[in-house]
């Protein structure tokens, strides 16, 4: 079965600092990830998928197969960044999502 | 825009009653999914259904049955809630990717 780690349930960073946040899966074959977002009051929305290979609101996400991880990125952290941020997994061709426990990202002033 | 409608955005139920979380979708897909959100847990699949009357077991469906008699909707049962069912409920719908209603925070004392 697959599985999907985000270590960092807390984080927070400077606005202008660069941040990451981290994720794991586990599965044996060619998964397809994704992250998405909630701000506060918002409803859960995506962000980006790793076969898009685009950056939205200035994140970024590389698939690295070797480490199996899918960490999203983004050099300069704004304050309008917080939110709780979980990485999700779709085994294969399957339509139903794993998701990660997610990281409440704080941006302080 | 794709609009995913939950009917209640609070509801509070006492222990045993019968509850139903309805799921409407305007966007003609064929698939629809209830998940649990929970802290520390994130969000974990209850049941999902790819086309009218079809459902399938989701990671944690006991407690729990689904209704989909027709495409737009798709409806949660908890047939006896309990207390530890007391959760944020999160409708979605897809072709590709996910897009999530605004959730029900439900209530069971």
């Amino acid at each position: 079965a697959q599985r999907v780690t985000q270590p960092e349930k807390l984080l927070s960073v400077f606005k202008g600092a660069p941040v990451e946040l981290k994720c794991n899966y586990s599965y044996s074959g060619s998964p397809e990830l994704f992250w998405y977002v909630q701000y506060s009051r918002q409803r859960l929305q995506l962000l980006l998928r790793h076969i898009s290979r685009e950056s939205i609101k200035g994140f970024t996400a590389d698939l690295n197969k070797g480490e199996t991880s899918f960490h999203l990125k983004k050099p300069f952290a704004q304050e309008e960044d917080s939110a709780m941020y979980y990485c999700a997994l779709a085994p294969g061709s399957a339509r139903q999502l794993t998701f990660g426990s997610g990281t409440q990202l704080t941006v302080l002033p | 825009d794709v609009k995913v409608t939950q009917s209640s955005r609070y509801l509070v139920k006492r222990t045993g009653e019968k509850v139903f979380l309805e799921c409407v979708q305007d966007m003609d897909h064929e698939n629809m999914f209830w998940y649990r959100q929970d802290p520390g847990l994130g969000l974990r699949l209850i049941y999902f259904s790819y086309d009218v009357k079809m459902k399938e077991k989701g990671d944690i469906p006991e407690g729990y049955s689904v209704s989909r008699e027709k495409k737009e909707r798709f409806s949660l049962i908890l047939e006896s809630a309990s207390t530890n069912q007391t959760s944020m409920y999160l409708c979605a719908s897809s072709l590709g990717t996910q897009y999530f209603g605004p959730g029900t925070r439900l209530t069971v004392l």
